[in-house]
C-alpha cells in the first residue's frame, strides 16, 4: 500500500527557508508512472498547487512561487523535497505531498495527512 | 479567485441528489481531463473521480461525474451524512503550465 509522510519544521521564521520533506513507501520515487507532488491549503480556504517532480528531477513549479521554490527528488532515500525561499504569514499552510498517477489522464491518488507549517516570528 | 470557478456552497436532504458544478476553460477543462477531490473535515483530500467520470476503486457508484465543453459537474444521489465535506475540481491548465484547483464547494446535508 502506497503511503506518504510529510516530515519538516512546523515554525518558520519570516524571511526564512521552508524545508519539507515527503517519504514515500509501497512504491518506488524511480517509477516513470508518475509524478511527486506538493500541494498546500491555509486554514479556511481552499487547495492551492505548489509543484511537481518527475524521478528525473524534471519540474513544473506554480508561476506565482516559481521564484522562492525548488524541489527536488532523492532516490537513495525514496523521498522528495520542497523548499520555498523568503517565506511570510501567506505561506502559513498545510502542507500536503501526493502522488500524481499517469493512468487516464494525470490525478492525484495518494496524499499524505499533511503537515501545518506557521510562518511567525 | 481561482482559475476553476465551483459554487462556494451546496446543500441537499439525505436520499436527495445534488450536483456541483466546475467551470473553466480552454487551457484547462476545455483540453484536459478533469478530476474531482472530496475532503472530509480535518482530513486529507481523496480522490473521487479522475478522467471526467471514473470513480476509483471503493468510491461508491452515487458519485458521478461529466464534462461538456468547458464546464464540468459531479452528482451526488442518495445522499447521505458522511457526503458533508468540502469537494474540488482540478485540471492541467496551458496558460499557467500547472495544475489547477476550483475554490472548492461545501457540501452541508441538511
Amino acid at each position: 500500500q502506497v503511503q506518504l509522510q510529510e516530515s519538516g519544521p512546523g515554525l518558520v521564521k519570516p524571511s526564512q527557508t521552508l524545508s519539507l520533506t515527503c517519504n514515500v513507501s509501497g512504491d518506488s520515487i524511480s517509477s516513470s508512472d508518475h509524478y511527486w507532488s506538493w500541494i498546500r491549503q491555509p486554514a479556511g480556504k481552499g487547495l492551492e498547487w505548489i509543484g511537481r517532480i518527475y524521478t528525473t528531477g524534471y519540474t513544473y513549479y506554480n508561476p506565482s512561487l516559481k521564484s522562492r521554490l525548488t524541489m527536488s527528488v532523492d532516490t537513495s532515500k525514496n523521498q522528495f523535497s520542497l523548499k520555498l525561499s523568503s517565506v511570510t504569514a501567506a505561506d502559513t499552510a498545510v502542507y500536503y505531498c501526493a502522488r500524481e498517477e499517469r493512468g487516464s489522464g494525470w490525478y492525484f491518488d495518494y496524499w499524505g495527512r499533511g503537515t501545518l507549517v506557521t510562518v511567525s516570528s | 479567485q481561482s482559475v476553476l470557478t465551483q459554487p462556494p456552497s451546496a446543500s441537499g436532504t439525505p436520499g436527495q441528489r445534488v450536483t456541483i458544478s466546475c467551470s473553466g476553460s480552454s487551457s484547462n477543462i476545455g483540453t484536459y481531463t478533469l478530476n474531482w477531490y472530496q475532503q472530509l473535515p480535518g482530513t486529507a483530500p481523496k480522490l473521487l473521480i479522475f478522467n471526467n467520470n471514473q470513480r476509483p476503486s471503493g468510491v461508491p457508484d452515487r458519485f458521478s461525474g461529466s464534462k461538456s465543453g468547458t464546464s464540468a459537474s459531479l452528482a451526488i444521489s442518495g445522499l447521505q451524512s458522511e457526503d458533508e465535506a468540502d469537494y474540488y475540481c482540478a485540471a492541467w491548465d496551458d496558460s499557467l503550465n500547472g495544475r489547477v484547483f476550483g475554490g472548492g464547494t461545501r457540501l452541508t446535508v441538511l
